[in-house]
């Protein structure tokens, strides 16, 4: 079985720019879940997405955005790049119960410069 | 408040030797469920084990060992004969409330020297 796969790897950016990261989930995973990684900050959850829907939402600004597709395929997007928005950011899938383990993908690193 | 608290940023040890990772929560909910992570080198984030709060029988498996104990609220991952593989940040996170959102420890970096 395929595990979560994400898009692109890595990514460089400028200060004012917008991007979109995009996140394939585990076949038959309806949940997908987004965390930000810093090393000051660590593992932040930014939101969840299910069956299309926004279910939890963090505490980060509006800049922050996601959706999700019908295949459950998710995409999150940031506008305005700052400088402090350079991190890995993380995709997780799952069945969507809150017991369920979350299997993540590799990640994104994303560069602000 | 629900919180994470990984008390130990780094650890260092000599292949063999047995390292237990500290991992102490905080929730005023009744119904959790605490987990752990390996992240090497690599990146990926890798399920280890999950455990809800009605479950307090300590967990086995091969050289890892899981030690809850709501009396403390602390759910310590203990690594028996740790070896070179084993060197990765570990994270110990929390499911609390009626959401599906993890709450992180900052994670404890382990290195196993041979």
């Amino acid at each position: 079985k395929a595990g979560v796969t994400q898009t692109p790897r890595y990514l460089i950016k400028t200060r004012g720019q917008q991007v979109t990261l995009s996140c394939s989930p585990i076949s038959g995973h309806r949940s997908v879940s987004w965390y930000q990684q810093t090393p000051g900050q660590g593992l932040q959850f930014l939101f969840e997405y299910f069956s299309e829907t926004q279910r939890n939402k963090g505490n980060f600004p509006g800049r922050f955005s996601g959706r999700q597709f019908s295949n459950s395929r998710s995409e999150m997007n940031v506008s305005t790049l700052e400088l402090g928005d350079s991190a890995l950011y993380l995709c997780a899938s799952s069945w969507g119960d809150r017991a369920n383990e979350q299997f993540f993908g590799p990640g994104t690193r994303l560069t602000v410069l | 408040a629900q919180k994470v608290t990984q008390a130990q940023t780094e650890i260092s040890v000599v292949e063999k030797e047995d390292v237990t990772l500290d991992c102490v929560y905080e929730t005023r909910d009744t119904t959790y469920y605490l987990f752990w992570y390996k992240q090497p080198p690599s990146g990926e984030l890798v399920f280890l084990i999950r455990r809800n709060s009605f479950d307090e029988q300590n967990e086995i498996s091969g050289r890892y060992s899981w030690n809850f104990q709501k009396s403390t609220s602390s759910f310590n991952f203990t690594i028996t004969a740790s070896q070179v593989v084993d060197s990765a940040v570990y994270f110990c996170a929390l499911n609390a409330g009626n959401n599906r959102k993890l709450i992180w420890g900052l994670g404890t970096s382990l290195a196993v020297n041979p």
